[in-house]
């Protein structure tokens, strides 16, 4: 079946490092991509999705591509700060509805 | 988008008890979704509620466990019934706009059951 494959945490890093979150996907036909956020104490928000291959999402100095060949959806950010300090989860949506989640990844920036 | 108000934030209940979560949207919606996410894991899909219709269950999660309710096309309930610490979790509310363009989630529920 469909399946979402994220790097586990936590990820622990100094402010202004380069962040980098391995997402690979297993899904048949087509499936929209997505990275979702949740701040401490704060539900799921939607960070950034593409929704065909080659299709680059970004938001808030965030990017991920959608790679096909590789069946990867990679959050990369090039100078994290305190504030982005939360959980991230990748996710498919492949049907009409269903979405998959990964495991989620914890990050926490250190000043 | 979509505003979504999930009611109590959190709670503290005795096993055996029920609890009934609340979801509100602020604009009609064909289907909601109920999820849970268990204490350092991802979200799992529980169930999803169409307006005027049973709700349809995922693999693992019966009504008789987690009824369902949908009276209108802004709002579900979700109840968790003869509870267990096994089904201390997160509950969220979602809806999607369709079309897989996006899924909007409340803040969820934050259960412990003692």
């Amino acid at each position: 079946g469909d399946s979402v494959t994220q790097m586990e945490g936590p990820v622990t890093l100094s402010e202004e490092a380069f962040l980098t979150i391995n997402c690979t996907y297993t899904a048949t036909g087509y499936p929209s991509l997505f990275w979702y956020v949740q701040y401490p104490g704060e539900g799921l928000q939607l960070l950034l999705k593409a929704t065909k291959a080659d299709d680059k999402g970004s938001n808030k100095g965030f990017e991920a591509t959608y790679r096909k060949e590789t069946t990867s959806f990679h959050l990369e950010k090039g100078s994290v700060q305190v504030s982005d300090s939360a959980v991230y989860f990748c996710a498919l949506a492949a049907g009409t509805y269903k979405y998959i989640f990964g495991t989620g990844t914890r990050l926490k920036v250190l000043a | 988008s979509a505003v979504i108000s999930q009611k109590p934030s959190r709670d503290i209940c005795q096993r055996g008890t029920s609890l009934t979560i609340q979801c509100q949207v602020d604009s009609q919606v064909t289907m909601m979704f109920w999820y849970r996410q268990q204490p350092g894991q991802s979200l799992t899909l529980i169930a999803t509620a169409n307006q005027g219709s049973e709700a349809t269950y995922e693999s693992g999660f019966v009504i008789d466990k987690f009824p369902i309710s949908r009276p209108n096309l802004t709002f579900s309930t979700l109840t968790v019934s003869n509870m267990s610490p096994e089904d201390s979790s997160i509950y969220l509310c979602s809806v999607d706009r369709g079309q897989r363009s996006e899924a909007f989630f409340g803040q969820g529920t934050r259960l412990t059951v003692v």
